[in-house]
C-alpha cells in the first residue's frame, strides 16, 4: 500500500472549516482513499473514501487532486466533537475480503477550539 | 445499527497468563481484521479472516493465534503475555458486498488488556 504523510497537528475554530490535507504521491491506479478518524481511545470510525471523484456525505468532503497524488478532506463546520485523530489511508480496492486491509500511519491530530 | 461487539472491553491478566479476545462483527459482514494499538501509538494490523480463512497476517507474534468460527465471530487468543503486551486491542469487520471490493471496514470499541 502507498504510504501517506499527513501534518502531526492542526487547530480550527469551532464553526469553522477544518480542512486536513494528505500526500500519497506513490498510490496506484487501483488504490482508494479512506478517511478514518480517532477520538481518543475509540475505535476508529470510517469518514469517507474514494478514488477519483470527489465525494461527500453527512460527515465531510473528500477532494482528491487530478493526479491523485493528494487529497484533503474537509470538514464544513467543525465542532469540539469533532476533535480527534485523523488517518488518510491509501487502500488497495481488492476482489476479496480480507486481503485489503487499513494500514495506519501517522495521522493529523485535530484540535477545535472555541 | 448494530456496530462490532468486543469482549471483554477491559482485561487484566498477570505476566505469563493467557487472555481470549472475542469480536463479534456486524452481521453480514464475512471479513474480520485485528488491530493492536500501544500507548501513544497507532493502530497497527495483526491478522485478517475472510469466510473463515485467515486472509492476511501482520506483526502478530508467534504468541498470538486466531481464528474465525462459522458464525464469523472471532477470537484473538494470547498466551505467554508480557507487559509490551498491554495495548487496546480492536477489531473491525466489512460487509461481503462485492468480496471486500471497495468497502470500508467498521471498528469496534476494543478490548483494553492491561498486564501486570
Amino acid at each position: 500500500d502507498a504510504k501517506t504523510t499527513q501534518p502531526p497537528s492542526m487547530d480550527c475554530a469551532e464553526g469553522r472549516a477544518a480542512n486536513l490535507p494528505c500526500n500519497h504521491s506513490t498510490i496506484s491506479g487501483n488504490e482508494y482513499v479512506y478517511w478514518y478518524r480517532q477520538i481518543h481511545s475509540q475505535g476508529p470510525q470510517y469518514i469517507i473514501h474514494g478514488l477519483k471523484n470527489n465525494e461527500t456525505n453527512e460527515m465531510a468532503s473528500l477532494i482528491i487532486t487530478e493526479d491523485r497524488k493528494s487529497s484533503t478532506l474537509i470538514l464544513p463546520h467543525a465542532t469540539l466533537r469533532d476533535t480527534a485523530v485523523y488517518y488518510c489511508i491509501v487502500r488497495v480496492a481488492g476482489l476479496t475480503g480480507g486481503g485489503n486491509k487499513l494500514t495506519f500511519g501517522t495521522g493529523t491530530q485535530l484540535k477545535v477550539e472555541l | 445499527a448494530a456496530g462490532v461487539i468486543q469482549s471483554p472491553r477491559h482485561l487484566i491478566k498477570e505476566k505469563r497468563e493467557t487472555a481470549t479476545l472475542k469480536c463479534y462483527p456486524i452481521p453480514r459482514h464475512d471479513t474480520v481484521y485485528w488491530y493492536q494499538q500501544g500507548p501513544g501509538q497507532d493502530p497497527q494490523f495483526l491478522i485478517s479472516f475472510y469466510e473463515k480463512m485467515q486472509s492476511d497476517k501482520g506483526s502478530i507474534p508467534d504468541r498470538f493465534s486466531a481464528q474465525q468460527f462459522s458464525d464469523y465471530h472471532s477470537e484473538l487468543n494470547m498466551s505467554s503475555l508480557e507487559l509490551g503486551d498491554s495495548a487496546l486491542y480492536f477489531c473491525a469487520s466489512s460487509p461481503a458486498f462485492g468480496g471486500g471490493w471497495n468497502t470500508e471496514a467498521f471498528f469496534g470499541q476494543g478490548t483494553r488488556l492491561t498486564v501486570v
